[in-house]
């Protein structure tokens, strides 16, 4: 079953604008991920927040949680063409370690 | 050059026939998992294994077979009872020590069935 959800599906900005996309879950976690994929390829892990944390810094990307509204934001700064991919939150429940993955948020990036 | 690779990247096959996909990674990773995946949509898991000789099922295991005869190792076989096959399948594996299971994919197969 998908526990997350992306929003918005899609989302298109110009180079060297900030990209916000969001995942909301339904059941308690242990761990939030965000992956990205470009097209036609797998995935590739971005950043892990864990329950307890409210905020993760890595370069140009920033994630925060909110664990009493099921929630978690990725921002991407300063985007550049090579963001162009499809982004993926992933959820883990305490003792269990399969990931349920969203249906991703695509982001197009225009030179 | 450690990784997971998956063969073969395109496949087609005709309706009524099984066929087999190639998974194997050198990380020394113990559990490895099998996720579809449909145009625009996210990932499902179908088989997920995290020790040698035993899997899981996953959210949609119908008409799908795997194995784990090694820990490098994870073929799924997707058999003629998957009513729709034509999808694009992801492989990946994780390490399970320090619950973090953060999870590294293969390249995937585009399997096509007619």
């Amino acid at each position: 079953s998908q526990q997350g959800e992306e929003d918005p599906q899609a989302l298109s900005i110009q180079e060297g604008e900030n990209a916000t996309m969001n995942c909301s879950y339904k059941t308690s976690i242990n761990n939030l991920q965000w992956y990205r994929q470009n097209s036609g390829r797998g995935l590739v892990h971005l950043i892990l927040i864990r329950s307890n944390e409210r905020e993760k810094h890595s370069g140009r990307l920033r994630v925060t949680l909110d664990t009493s509204k099921k929630s978690s934001s990725l921002l991407i700064t300063a985007s550049r063409a090579a963001d162009t991919a499809s982004y993926f939150c992933a959820t883990d429940a305490r003792n269990d370690y399969k990931l349920s993955f969203g249906a991703g948020t695509t982001v197009t990036v225009r030179a | 050059d450690g990784g997971i690779t998956q063969s073969p990247k395109y496949l087609f096959r005709k309706e009524g026939q099984n066929v087999t996909l190639s998974c194997e990674q050198n990380l020394n990773h113990d559990a490895m998992y099998w996720y579809r995946q449909d145009p625009g949509q996210g990932l499902r898991l179908i088989y997920y294994s995290q020790i040698v000789n035993d899997f899981q099922k996953g959210d949609i295991a119908e008409g799908y077979s795997v194995s784990r005869e090694k820990k490098e190792s994870f073929p799924l076989t997707v058999t003629s009872a998957q009513k729709n096959p034509t999808a694009f399948y992801l492989c990946a594996s994780s390490n399970l020590d320090g619950g973090l299971y953060e999870q590294y994919f293969g390249p995937g197969t585009r399997l096509t069935v007619t």
